[in-house]
Parts: C-alpha cells; structure tokens; sequence
C-alpha cells in the first residue's frame, strides 16, 4: 500500500536562511507527487506537483523539488525562506488518473525566525 | 475564478446531533472530494463524488455520507456526531483526472 513519511514534525529556520523539507513514499510504481502548504485556519494550497518529466519542478513561491526515483524521494526546497512562509507543509501521493486514494503526509510545521 | 467554497466556516453541535456540509466546486469542476482533517490523524480521505456518484470512499463509517448535485456541488453528513468527529474537514475539487486538486478553507466543526 502507498504512504508517505514526512521525518520531521517541526522545523525551525531563520529568515533568509536555506530550507529542506523531506518527504519519502512508498509506492508500487512512479505516483503523482505534490506538495500542499497550509497555512493557520486556512484550506491547502498546491505548492507544486511532479508526474512525468523533469525530475526537478518549479512551484510557486521560490518553492522548488526534486524527484528521486531511487531514494523514492521528494524533498521541498526553498534558497531563502520569507516570514510568511511559516506554515504547515504536506507532501502527497497519488496514483496516476486517481486521486480517490490520495495518501498525505502527517505535515511538517514550519517556523520561521527573525 | 472563484475559488472552492465552503459553509459555514464553523459549526458547533452536540453528541447524537447531525450534521451538513456545503462545499462548492470551482466553476466548471466535476469532481469533489472531502478529506477529513484532525491533530491526531492527519489527512484522511473520505469520498469523491463525480457527476452525481461515488467513485470511491474511505475508510470511515456509514455516518459518514454525502452527494452531490447535478450543478456539481456537494454535501457532506455526519448523522450520530461522536466527540472523535470533531476536524476540519476540506473538500477539494478537481477539473479532470489531473490529479491537482483546489481546496476549500474547510468547515472546523467541534463536537462538544
């Protein structure tokens, strides 16, 4: 069965400062992967999505992410991290052509300091 | 576009009370989904509803119900509310078999 392994529940950075958020899944075959920030109070908002192609996709907000094959991984970068871009972050798996069986990430929160 | 939409934003009822969510899709969406979100659980799926039918549930109790409507907006409803049902649940909605799904700011319901 597919999961995702978001390893860690909080993470700390300072302003300006570089940030990784690590997401691992397992899965039969190649699945759409994504990435969803939520922010206090508020629904999920698509970061970025990765299903075929470049291994490293653009998304919006200076967010970018790599596909890994090998590590079945999908690690969220960012090169400077703003204030407002302390939220909760969800990685998401998916299989291809349907998304009723759509596995998130338990989240990782993410603070950022002056 | 406007966004997903959906009410109320917060609602607050008792053990053995029922309850309806609303969610409206983005305009031109045939597919809407509704997840389930809690401190302890996380995001768990629950249905989606595609021009008026289930294609699929999750792993959660017939109390748990919904449909939706020929102009492609759903209800969500709870019947029997438990303590444990108290989340915030989101409906997402979705073009085509695309994957990328819209969320709604959700519905915080508290069971007290």
């Amino acid at each position: 069965a597919q999961s995702v392994t978001q390893p860690d529940i909080h993470i700390t950075v300072s302003e300006g400062a570089s940030l990784e958020l690590r997401c691992n899944y397992s899965y039969g075959a190649t699945p759409y992967l994504f990435w969803y920030v939520q922010s206090p109070g508020q629904g999920l908002q698509l970061l970025l999505k990765y299903f075929s192609g470049d291994t490293l996709v653009q998304g919006i907000k200076g967010f970018e992410a790599e596909f890994k094959r090998s590590q079945s991984s999908f690690n969220l970068r960012k090169p400077s991290v703003h204030w407002s871009d302390a939220a909760e972050y969800f990685c998401a798996v998916g299989p291809p052509y349907n998304n009723n069986d759509m596995r998130f990430g338990a989240g990782t929160r993410l603070t950022v300091k002056p | 576009k406007a966004g997903v939409t959906q009410t109320p934003r917060y609602l607050i009822k008792t053990r053995g009370q029922q309850v309806t969510l609303s969610c409206s899709p983005i305009s031109g969406h045939r597919s809407v989904s509704w997840y389930q979100q809690t401190p302890g659980q996380g995001l768990q799926f629950l249905f989606e509803y595609f021009s008026e039918t289930q294609r699929n549930k999750g792993n959660f109790p017939g109390r748990f119900s919904g449909r939706q409507f020929s102009n492609s907006r759903s209800e969500m409803n709870v019947s029997t509310l438990e303590l444990g049902d108290s989340a915030l649940y989101l409906c997402a909605s979705e073009e085509g078999p695309t994957n990328e799904q819209f969320f709604g700011p959700g519905t915080r319901l508290t069971v007290l």
